[in-house]
């Protein structure tokens, strides 16, 4: 059965504060994987694709890795507009999103 | 572009009642998605239109459900009678490929069911 984790649940960070997201799975028909952000209150929006294992891409604070089980986002100098929560999705057939991460940062 | 655009916004029925929540995807995506959202089980897909053909039913939780997509341009998603557990979150989102490509989602019914 396909699984996706993603750790930690929530993550509290100050501003300028560095960490890191991750998004791990067991699942079949891999073709890559979504990153994506969602706010309180309103749907996910698309954030980076990621086809292949030694994969990077990169959005302002953000960058996305990717290994052949799973992925990190790394945050570098959060700032406060970055809180939302951060959902992975492996490019599958079936699917199925993460629970997702809380991130909050303060300033 | 005017994004995916989902209506209503809000909706808040009475057990056994029926439900449709509509939507609208980005012009020129030929993918549709119809997705449920709770705090127990996150984000579950339903459904999945390609071409407006119904592709992967597969998520659809039982009979009361059922989807359509008479056109490019609309499709709506029916609960028909509705109960207590249906109360959720639905998303549409669209895209422009299928399953492969990014997905852009609409802002979301909040669905109610007392």
């Amino acid at each position: 059965e396909d699984q996706v984790t993603q750790s930690p649940e929530a993550l509290r960070l100050q501003e300028g504060e560095s960490s890191s997201l991750n998004c791990s799975y067991t699942v079949s028909g891999l073709r890559g994987l979504f990153w994506y952000r969602q706010d309180p209150g309103k749907g996910p929006e698309f954030l980076f694709t990621l086809y292949s294992a030694g994969e990077e891409k990169e959005k302002e604070r953000l960058k996305a890795t990717l290994t052949k089980k799973e992925s990190f986002l790394h945050i570098t100098a959060p700032k406060p507009e970055d809180s939302a929560t951060y959902l992975c999705a492996p490019n599958t057939d079936k699917l199925i999103f993460g629970t997702g991460t809380r991130l909050q940062v303060f300033p | 572009d005017a994004g995916v655009i989902q209506s209503p916004r809000h909706e808040v029925t009475e057990m056994g009642q029926e439900v449709t929540l509509r939507c609208k995807p980005i012009s020129g995506h030929n993918s549709l998605f119809w997705y449920r959202q709770t705090m127990m089980r996150g984000l579950e897909l339903l459904i999945y239109f390609n071409n407006n053909v119904p592709i992967d039913d597969s998520g659809m939780p039982e009979d009361r459900f059922s989807a359509k997509m008479p056109n490019a341009s609309f499709s709506t998603l029916k609960i028909q009678p509705s109960e207590p557990r249906d109360s959720a979150v639905y998303f549409c989102a669209s895209s422009l490929g299928g399953r492969a490509y990014e997905q852009y989602f609409g802002p979301g019914t909040r669905l109610t069911v007392t």
